[in-house]
């Protein structure tokens, strides 16, 4: 069965620390995505990479930064955290013709 | 205007009740459609694919129309189960290799 790990559920940061989040997938997928979402706001694409150690913005990269060095490992980086980067962040992959499968989620709460 | 647009609902249904809901997408081009669902503080799990042909599985029954540009999903002999959000998800990008998800419809179904 297709397998999209994240590597924690829940995470408690401090203003201004460095935050890593880890993604795996084990099937082989070029495709891989960060979403956060947000009550009424719904999924917002951060970054996606289409391959190893490349890497595309979406439609809120200000505040993160991504890296994908394996091409089963995608991590979210957010350089400085804020308070206004609590949320729900959902990693992805797959391909737009099968559709993507996701991560559970990690719930970030910057305090 | 939102590419994917979904009506938010809640749909409110009593156990047995047949629903549905509709999502327009505003790119003519697209070729991949999905709905998605989600329950409450969980990632999205692919529910169905559309066809063009339309297609059913079990009691979901999902509906593509071209000319009018929507997809539609039908629900019978609702669940108490069946409670969750469901994500219209539509390849919108030009280039045809990215997925662009709706807001989302509730369905809350009482006993």
């Amino acid at each position: 069965d297709v397998k999209v790990t994240q590597s924690s559920r829940y995470l408690v940061k401090r203003t201004g620390e460095k935050v890593f989040l880890e993604c795996v997938q084990d099937m082989d997928h070029e495709n891989m995505f960060w979403y956060r979402q947000d009550p009424g706001l719904g999924l917002r694409l951060i970054y996606f990479s289409y391959d190893v150690k490349m890497k595309e913005k979406g439609d809120i990269p200000e505040g993160y930064s991504v890296s994908r060095e394996k091409k089963e490992r995608f991590s979210l980086i957010l350089e400085s955290a804020s308070t206004n980067q609590t949320s729900m962040y959902l990693c992805a992959s797959g391909r737009e013709i099968n559709g993507y499968t996701f991560g559970s989620g990690t719930r970030l709460t910057v305090v | 205007r939102k590419e994917v647009e979904q009506d938010p609902g809640p749909f409110n249904v009593p156990e047995g009740a047949t629903v549905a809901f509709n999502c327009t997408y505003s790119n003519s081009a697209s070729q991949s459609f999905f709905w998605y669902r989600q329950d409450c503080r969980k990632e999205p799990k692919l529910l169905m694919s559309v066809y063009s042909s339309g297609n059913e599985d079990g009691r979901f029954t999902a509906q593509l129309n071209r000319a009018s540009q929507y997809i539609s999903l039908l629900i019978r002999d609702s669940k108490l189960s069946d409670s969750a959000t469901y994500l219209c998800v539509v390849n919108e990008d030009n280039a045809g290799n990215m997925l662009t998800f709706g807001g989302g419809t509730r369905l809350m179904v009482k006993p």
